[in-house]
Formats: structure tokens, sequence, C-alpha cells
């Protein structure tokens, strides 16, 4: 079974500062995917970034990118020029191509606060 | 705009009574989920539904039951709640993106306390 560990339950990050979240998994599969999502006050829960295990390049979207080290099972989410609006519960999550019955695997989240 | 609906929004419900949580999405996606959050354990599966007419167990379904009569909806029903069902109850949906990627989209959550 897949598995997902986020060993930070909370961090702190000066506003217009660049923060960096972890994620590790445990899988058998070679072919998966890893996602982001952020969960503002809202509860909304909204999709950051995705990564194809088969990509080496890492992905971006604007100010968030990632460091996926598939060798060493692990997925962080690099913040930059961290905002005010970034202030959420980050979940990592992984999921495989035919998940049938296990679409997303989370982890626990990471509580991020962005300080003015 | 395309995407999921849940109701309610918030309910306080009192032990043993029944409950139904509706969850309706609008973008013609095969696969449905019931997750449920809960502070420190993250977003777990409860049920989800590959197909209109088919229905699994996931991580943690006891005290729950779920229908899948067409492709929209999803409902979870709880037939005698109990207090430790309080929790943040979330649908969702897997279907691919323009960019042909899979991805999971979510409604945006009903809270449940049982008093």
């Amino acid at each position: 079974a897949q598995t997902v560990t986020q060993s930070q339950p909370e961090m702190s990050v000066q506003e217009a500062e660049t923060v960096t979240l972890s994620c590790t998994y445990d899988t058998s599969e070679n072919n998966y995917y890893l996602f982001w999502y952020k969960q503002p006050p809202s509860r909304q829960m909204i999709l950051v970034i995705r990564q194809e295990a088969y990509k080496q390049q890492n992905a971006t979207e604007n100010r968030f990118s990632v460091n996926f080290q598939k060798a060493a099972k692990s997925f962080s989410l690099k913040i930059s020029d961290s905002q005010l609006g970034d202030t959420a519960m980050y979940f990592c999550a992984f999921m495989t191509p035919n998940s049938g019955n296990t679409p997303l695997v989370f982890g626990k989240g990471t509580r991020l606060s962005v300080i003015a | 705009t395309a995407g999921i609906t849940q109701a309610p929004t918030s309910q306080i419900l009192a032990a043993g009574r029944s409950m139904t949580l509706r969850c309706t999405q609008d973008m013609r996606h095969n696969a449905m989920y019931w997750y449920r959050q809960d502070l420190g354990l993250g977003l777990r599966l409860i049920h989800y539904s590959n197909t209109a007419g088919t229905t699994g167990k996931g991580e943690v379904p006891d005290g729950y039951s779920v229908s899948r009569a067409n492709t929209d909806d999803f409902p979870l029903t709880l037939a005698s709640a109990v207090p430790s069902q309080t929790s943040v109850y979330f649908c969702a949906s897997k279907g691919k993106r323009q960019d042909g990627a899979n991805v999971l989209t979510f409604g945006a959550g009903s809270r449940l306390t049982v008093l």
C-alpha cells in the first residue's frame, strides 16, 4: 500500500521569503503521479501542482515549484516570494494511473502561516 | 461553472439520527469519491464509485453507505450518526483536464457535527 508522509505539521515564513514543504512517499509502483493541494481557510481543496513520475523535469507553476527525487521518493514543494494568501494547509498526495479504489492517498498536511 | 456541489454546507446532528450528504457533479466524470478530513489525520477515503451502478469501500467505510444511481449524483448516508463521525466531508470526482492529466476535483465540503 502507498503511504505519504509530511513530517512538518506546522511551518511559518516571512512574507516575500521562500519556504520548502517536505513530502516523502512509499510505493512499489514505477508509474504514478504526485500532487500538492492547498486548503485555505475557505476549506476549498485547490490543486497547486502536479508531477508525473516518468518526467525528470520538475514541475513549476508560477511561484510554486517542486523538487522531485524519484530514487529518494521525495517530493518537496517550494514557494517563492511568499504572500499572505499562501497561508493554508498544504497536502501532498499520490495517485497511480489505474488507481480504482485508491484515487488519491494524502499526507496528514502541513499548516503554513505567512507572516507580514 | 462546472464542478461539484455539496449540500449541506454545515449541519449539526443528534447522535442516533440519520443524515444524507448530497454530492452532484456536472462534468460527467465516471469516478467519484467521499473523503473525511480530521485534524492531524489528513483526508481518508470512505467510499468510492468507479462508474454508475458500482460502489466500493475505502479506508474508513464503517457507519457509512453510498449509492450511485446515475453518473452525476453520489450521496453519502449515515444511518445512525455517532460523535466520532464529526468531521468535514469532501466529495470528489476524477477526470481529465484539457492537457490530458487525470486530476481530482473537490467539492467545497460539508461540516458535520454529531452531538
